[in-house]
């Protein structure tokens, strides 16, 4: 199965934009990369999702490489409320879900 | 508010005993999938179903089976718990299969094994 890998934390400052970066150097061809999040004491939720092209929606952007091998999630202006733990996750073409170990971000007023 | 529900919020319960977790996707969701948190393992995805069939495993234990019914609720059910076994336990769904839809997690149940 692929993997993921992503960094254990980040810091950012209030209302500065802030890069969430993930790995997943093993993903095929198929694969489908989500970015969800999840604040205290909740469950998952979904930011967004892509398979080759950088996409933007209300929340935030995608961008994956070329290579598909990693991809950076982007919040363009950071807010109090966007501190969370953020998982980066692959989406199989056969059904199966690979959730990496997620960064937990923080955000400084 | 996701739509999707899930009980009990908590249950605890002693080793060697088994407990059946329940998940009802939200309205028209065919498909459903079943996770674990736990502090050491993190997220980790354990099965999913899609109308009814099984259609992948993840790291689920032999010891733990689910079934997804007719109305298209699915029980997750955990048999001779172990002390491990304690963790939250998240159920998602989804519209259709496939990497394209996003998923709706319920708020989880916790489960405690003493």
């Amino acid at each position: 199965d692929a993997k993921t890998t992503q960094p254990n934390s980040m810091e950012s400052n209030e209302e500065e934009p802030v890069h969430l970066p993930c790995n997943h150097s093993t993903i095929s061809g198929t694969d489908y990369i989500h970015w969800y999040r999840q604040l205290p004491s909740q469950g998952p939720e979904y930011v967004i999702h892509g398979l080759t092209s950088n996409v933007n929606n209300r929340m935030a952007s995608l961008a994956i490489a070329e290579d598909r091998k990693s991809s950076t999630l982007i919040l363009h202006r950071a807010t109090l409320r966007d501190a969370a733990v953020y998982y980066c996750i692959l989406k199989t073409s056969y059904d199966k879900v690979i959730f990496g170990p997620g960064t937990s971000l923080s955000v400084i007023p | 508010d996701s739509g999707v529900t899930q009980t009990p919020k908590h249950l605890i319960t002693a080793t060697g005993q088994r407990v059946t977790l329940r998940c009802s996707p939200r309205s028209g969701d065919l498909s459903v999938y079943w996770y674990q948190q736990s502090l050491d393992q993190g997220l980790q995805f354990l099965i999913h179903y899609y109308n009814g069939e099984e259609r992948a495993k993840g790291n689920i234990l032999e010891r733990f089976s689910a079934q997804q019914f007719p109305d298209l609720h699915s029980e997750l059910n955990l048999s001779s718990l172990e002390l491990g076994d304690s963790a939250l336990y998240f159920c998602a769904s989804s519209a259709q299969r496939g990497g394209i839809h996003e998923q709706f997690f319920g708020p989880g149940t916790r489960l405690t094994v003493l």
